[in-house]
Parts: structure tokens; C-alpha cells; sequence
């Protein structure tokens, strides 16, 4: 059973569509996070949320706290935004989902 | 600042070799946490520090493996002695705080172990 689960697990877009990266947790938190790995490995944190919705550019998270849901939204999608996304909770433990993998194709 | 710093980038070494790794939070950060990422498991938390002191360290998969953090500035991972299935990317990150903040995370140490 994973604590945190994520979906889809893989993403085609083409530029300029709308994404939706979804995830589901099981556990009591007290964060989440959002993560972005682009192919070269490196990973940097999008978004920290533990209510409501964050902006950033053409990056939105939102988070339901009693659903236990958090969506990561791209507007206006580019290549540059292909990477891995992952979604991670922080309570009494560390959770991370799987990733979803993303391309965006010009 | 400079970001988290990690040393080395990559490491190869043969199956029973001692292994370090290194990281140098941003500094001010009171929170630093050592990740492995492997295909097989994704992303896992193995150990991390709050003001120097080991809260967690339930990820750490085994007494080959230790973690120390002597001062605000510095830390290593130790595997000792490696195996081929220890092959990962290790990364650091730090925060300011252990959940409350975002974290910033270190290039990574791609380690092999042959």
C-alpha cells in the first residue's frame, strides 16, 4: 500500500495545453510538497502547501485537506516543463509518490 | 549563497569499499535530510538532522550505513562496506525548518558500486 499515490503516472501534452498532475494521500500531514526533476537529475522544490492554493508563474497547487488531495496545474505548457513531478508528505514520516513523468512536445 | 553542495558528483568504488558522501547545507538552514533514489523504490528519506541531531533515522536501511552531522555546516554519509545494490543517487537537501519550509535540494552523488 503506498501512502501517497499519484496519477497519471505518465503525461504527453502538447505545448500550450492545460496539465493536471493529481495526488492522493492516506496519512495524517503537516506539509506537501511538490518537486520537480528535470532529466539532468537535479530536484527542486515547486510548491510547500498545507492549505489552500500557491501560484507560482504558470504553476498552481492546490491542496484539500480533507479529501487528502493536492493538484499541480500548468498553464500554457511548454518543453522546458517536461520533467518528473512528485509529490511528497511530511507528518510523523516522510511519504513521496512515484512521480509522474511528463513531456511536453512542441 | 551557493545551494546546497554535495561532493563528490559521481563516485564509483568496488562492493566492499568505504564509501563517504559530503553536504554542506545553505547556510542558516536548521533542518538537513539525506535522500536515495533508485528506479526500483523512487525517492526515499533515509535520515535527517534538526540542529545537528539525528530525529529519524527509520530510512536508514542498514547498520552499514551511518550519518553525522558535527556541526551546522557539514555532513556525511558513510557506507560502509558498500554493495552493488547501494548504487543510487544520494542527495541532500536542507531547510530552515524541518516541515514547516521548503526544501532545497543538492545536485546529488550518483554513486556506483561495482
Amino acid at each position: 500500500k503506498n501512502e501517497v499515490e499519484q496519477s497519471p503516472q505518465n503525461l504527453t501534452a502538447q505545448e500550450g495545453e492545460f496539465i493536471t498532475i493529481n495526488c492522493s494521500y492516506s496519512v495524517g500531514i503537516s506539509a506537501l510538497h511538490w518537486l520537480q526533476q528535470h532529466p539532468g537529475g537535479g530536484i527542486v522544490s515547486l510548491f510547500m502547501l498545507s492549505s489552500g492554493k500557491k501560484k507560482h508563474g504558470r504553476l498552481i497547487a492546490t491542496i484539500n485537506i480533507q479529501e487528502k488531495h493536492s493538484s499541480l496545474h500548468i498553464t500554457a505548457s511548454h518543453p522546458r516543463d517536461s520533467a518528473v513531478y512528485i509529490c511528497a508528505v511530511t507528518g510523523n514520516q516522510f511519504y513521496f509518490g512515484t512521480g509522474t513523468s511528463l513531456t511536453v512536445i512542441p | 549563497d551557493a545551494g546546497v553542495i554535495q561532493s563528490p558528483r559521481h563516485e564509483v568504488t568496488e562492493m566492499g569499499q568505504e564509501v563517504t558522501l559530503r553536504c554542506k547545507p545553505i547556510s542558516g538552514h536548521n533542518s538537513l535530510f539525506w535522500y536515495r533514489q533508485t528506479m526500483m523504490r523512487g525517492l526515499e528519506l533515509l535520515i535527517y538532522f534538526n540542529n545537528n541531531v539525528p530525529i529519524d533515522d527509520s530510512g536508514m536501511p542498514e547498520d552499514r550505513f551511518s550519518a553525522k552531522m558535527p556541526n551546522a555546516s557539514f555532513s556525511t554519509l558513510k557506507i560502509q562496506p558498500s554493495e552493488p545494490r547501494d548504487s543510487a543517487v544520494y542527495f541532500c537537501a536542507s531547510s530552515l525548518t524541518r516541515s514547516g519550509n521548503e526544501q532545497f535540494f543538492g545536485p546529488g552523488t550518483r554513486l556506483t558500486v561495482l
